[in-house]
């Protein structure tokens, strides 16, 4: 099976502050990685779909300068969230769909965010 | 009406038990179907497509009605370990970018 991971698994930080969080596939390239976001008791809200060496395409409702997401390699995908306030406090998932296979996405363990 | 839609439940069940989810959509372009499972503070697991003419693996079957425009899974022998989250989700054609259901919730008690 494909493996993605994602770092940190959770982190805390105080309001107004940006957080980092990474996205790598570890034994195959990633054509195309997404970012989700996951609140609780909620289902997956896709936030952007991220190409390698192109900008993200961000869902509508996303804004793409508080969520600023950097695709550098077909292993790495990052998601920064920038002016963190509490609202933003979620569950982040990441996915990638293999460069050379049958389109199936394969998930991060996600990242616990909040919000002090 | 939302894309995906589930009931959240939570569906209780003994051990043993058959118990079925529904999941209905509303884009009759989708031509992609999935059920995943999603335990608690975990990321999604696919768990099987669906596929037109149903498919079964082990004690799950899922299955496709286009007509009325839902997906469903069965568990037959309902163990334990079952107890999860099962989400369901739809891409339409030509995109591989699946929407998901908000999930509903399964739990097994012996």
């Amino acid at each position: 099976g494909a493996v993605v991971s994602q770092h940190p698994s959770w982190v805390i930080c105080k309001s107004g502050t940006s957080v980092k969080i990474e996205c790598r596939s570890l034994d195959f390239q990633a054509t195309t990685m997404f970012w989700y976001r996951q609140f609780p008791k909620q289902s997956l809200m896709l936030m952007a779909t991220s190409n390698e060496g192109s900008k993200a395409t961000y869902e509508q409702g996303v804004e793409k300068d508080k969520f600023l997401i950097n695709h550098a390699s077909l292993t790495l995908s990052t998601l920064t969230v920038t002016s963190a306030h509490p609202e933003d406090s979620s569950f982040y998932i990441c996915s990638a769909i293999r460069r050379h296979g049958p389109g199936e996405q394969y998930f991060g363990p996600g990242t616990r965010l909040t919000v002090t | 009406r939302k894309e995906v839609e589930q009931d959240p439940g939570p569906f209780n069940v003994p051990e043993g038990a058959t118990v079925a989810f529904n999941c209905t959509y509303s884009n009759s372009a989708s031509q992609s179907f999935f059920w995943y499972r999603q335990d608690c503070r975990k990321e999604p697991k696919l768990l099987m497509s669906v596929y037109s003419s149903g498919n079964e693996d082990g004690r799950f079957t899922a299955q496709l009605n286009r007509a009325s425009q839902y997906i469903s899974l069965l568990i037959r022998d309902s163990k334990l370990s079952d107890s999860a989250t099962y989400l369901c989700a739809v891409s339409s054609g030509g995109s591989y970018i699946p929407t998901f259901g908000r999930g509903t919730s399964l739990i097994v008690h012996p």
